[in-house]
């Protein structure tokens, strides 16, 4: 089973500063990457995917993340995170053998502070 | 339009009961997926289905749990004998189920369920 790996549970930000958010997967074949946002009270929804092609992917938000297939990594960066972007994001990862079928990693929550 | 939902919102139950959560996925979505959050942790895949294919039931954690998915829409993810381990908040989670956009799943808001 592939395994996904968020190291930090608890991001603390200032409002207008950059973030990044990391996520590491166990995998070196191909797989697809997603991330996912939860904001306070609402269901999860997709922020971006990685499917093939440029591995620099940009999504919703502002947001964008860069697949690094060396490093096995899918970090999610944004260069000026606002209140709003307040939320907990789950990066996600196919399984290499059934695209169909994914696992995501702990969660990371971003606590953007005024 | 409608997203995906899922009842009840909350259910809280005796240990050793059994319970039922349902999930209605988008209209015309033909992968439907129920996962299970603890707290602290990510999702945990429990089944897959797909069309009229046979579930992937690989992630269910063991033979108390169990789900069907009726005309290929409606789901049913039911737990025989609860045990407070149990107690999570299960996701289901919708796709196109064809195509490359059959890869971004639409999640429902969760049944948060609480086995005293």
């Amino acid at each position: 089973a592939q395994s996904v790996t968020q190291l930090d549970s608890q991001v603390p930000v200032f409002e207008e500063a950059p973030v990044e958010l990391r996520c590491n997967y166990s995998s070196s074949v191909s797989v697809y990457l997603f991330w996912y946002v939860q904001y306070p009270n609402q269901g999860l929804q997709l922020l971006l995917k990685y499917l093939s092609g440029s591995t620099l992917v940009k999504g919703i938000n502002g947001f964008e993340a860069e697949f690094n297939k060396s490093q096995t990594s899918f970090h999610l960066r944004k260069p000026s995170v606002h209140i709003s972007d307040t939320a907990e994001y789950f990066c996600a990862v196919s399984d290499p053998y059934n695209f169909n079928k994914f696992y995501f990693g702990s969660g990371t929550k971003l606590n953007v502070k005024p | 339009g409608a997203g995906v939902s899922q009842s009840p919102s909350n259910k809280v139950t005796e240990k050793g009961k059994d319970v039922e959560l349902r999930c209605d996925p988008i209209s015309g979505h033909t992968a439907l997926y129920w996962y299970r959050q603890s707290l602290g942790q990510g999702l945990e895949f429990l089944i897959y289905f797909q069309g009229n294919s046979a579930p992937d039931k690989s992630g269910l954690p063991s033979d108390r749990f169990s789900a069907e998915r009726t005309g290929g829409s409606v789901s049913t993810l039911t737990i025989q004998r609860t045990q407070q381990e149990d107690s999570a908040v299960y996701l289901c989670a919708s796709s196109l189920g064809a195509g490359v956009s059959s890869y971004e799943q639409y999640f429902g808001p969760g049944t948060r369920l609480t086995v005293t």
